[in-house]
This record gives structure tokens, sequence and C-alpha cells, in this order.
């Protein structure tokens, strides 16, 4: 079974640049997210699409970012213009299942991208 | 405060050594995770419990709900056990909470 799919994997910019990260979730899974993680932090749920639609953008700073999951598959992150805060790594999941909804569901994650805004 | 709690943030071990990474949480949980995450960024789960105790191979995860806690523990660490060991829990929404995770480096 193939994994969850980001790519791509490092990016550099330099600030106020435009960027886009693209997520492919593993076939089936109806939820994705999109995770942000800073150095030296857990990852910070971005947003997460159930299916084409979003149930959780409450964190995503949304003068600058930006994602949309055409047709329930697969997804694109996009921050514009990009602050040096934003510098980390940006990780995609998914998971089978509707919101995590069973107890022993797992979250299936990509290897991410490293964003580096300089 | 963080609604999990990870220590220490950072370990040193030789290899060989017996390591202990400790979990506290102060939500109500549905179940909890260790996952493991390599320099480079992904993340694979290690494993999910919510009770009781697991193991897999040289690695066992056990946890306390009463006292709202889990440990992990690695026997007979080796360097590539190095890598950042994240503690998580899903609680009432069923969605993650992560915590600081711990950043391991074990010496040959």
């Amino acid at each position: 079974e193939a994994g969850v799919a980001q790519s791509p994997r490092y990016k550099i910019i330099e600030k106020r640049q435009s960027v886009a990260f693209w997520c492919n979730p593993i076939s089936g899974h109806a939820t994705l997210y999109w995770y942000q993680q800073i150095l030296g932090q857990g990852p910070k749920l971005l947003i997460q699409f159930q299916n084409n639609g979003v149930v959780d953008d409450s964190q995503l700073p949304k003068d600058r970012f930006s994602a949309e999951r055409l047709k329930g598959v697969d997804s694109t992150l996009k921050i514009q213009p990009a602050k040096l805060e934003d510098s980390a790594v940006y990780l995609c999941a998914s998971s089978l299942s509707i919101g995590l909804r069973r107890a022993n569901e797992k979250l299936f994650f990509g290897s991410g991208t490293q964003l580096s805004v300089l | 405060k963080n609604e999990v709690e990870q220590s220490p943030q950072n370990l040193t071990a030789q290899e060989g050594e017996f390591i202990t990474i400790n979990c506290s949480y102060s939500v109500g949980i549905s179940a909890l995770h260790w996952l493991q995450q390599h320099p480079g960024g992904g993340i694979v789960s290690l494993f999910m419990l919510s009770s009781g105790k697991k193991k897999h191979g040289r690695l066992i995860a056990t946890i306390n709900i009463q006292e709202k806690h889990s440990s992990l523990h690695i026997t007979a660490s080796h360097p590539r056990d190095s890598a950042v060991y994240i503690c998580a829990v899903t609680a009432g929404t069923y969605k993650y909470i992560f915590g600081t995770g711990t950043r391991l480096k074990v010496l040959a």
C-alpha cells in the first residue's frame, strides 16, 4: 500500500515569495490534515479536510495561508507571501475514517516538506 | 501549560543503555500514541494504546490511565534509535494533541 506522498521535500525561498506544497493521501482515506511543525515543537494542525470539505481551519493564518482539496483526493497548501516565521516542516497526514471517529484510528504521515524562509 | 507534556526534552545515551521517555497528559483520552520522527520530518506510528502495555521488538510502551501517564522504553538502545519521539493523545474530539517531543541521541 502506497503511503502519503508529499512534495517537494525541501524548499528554500526568500521572504515575501510564494510557495506551494502538494499532498496525495493514502487511497480511500477520507480525512486529510496539514500540520506545521516548527523546530523544537510538536506538530500544530493548520487545516483538516473531510473529503473535499473543510472541518477545521481555526489555526490557519488565512491572511497568507490557503489550502484546497479538489475532488476529495490530493491537496495543496499555499503560503503567499511567506514570512521568516513560516520556516518549519509542513506535514500532511491522512486517516481512513471521518474525523478519527474510531478510537483505534491511526494517522498516516507523509515525509514532510522542510521550508526555509530567508 | 500544554495538555501533553514529555520528559526529558533531550536525551543522550550510550549504545546498549535502557532508555525511558515519559509522557503526562491532562485531558480525557480515547488513545495515546507514540510516534517516531527521524531527521527529514516523516513521522511513523510506533504504538497506539488505551490501557496496559504493548511490546514491539526492543520497544515497550505502558500507560496508566488513572495517573494519566505513559512511558516508552527502549531496551538495548542502538544508534539507529536516534530520533525524536513524540507522544500524542486522541481526545474527545478525536483530534491528535501532540507533545513537543523528546530528542534522543544514542552514541556508538
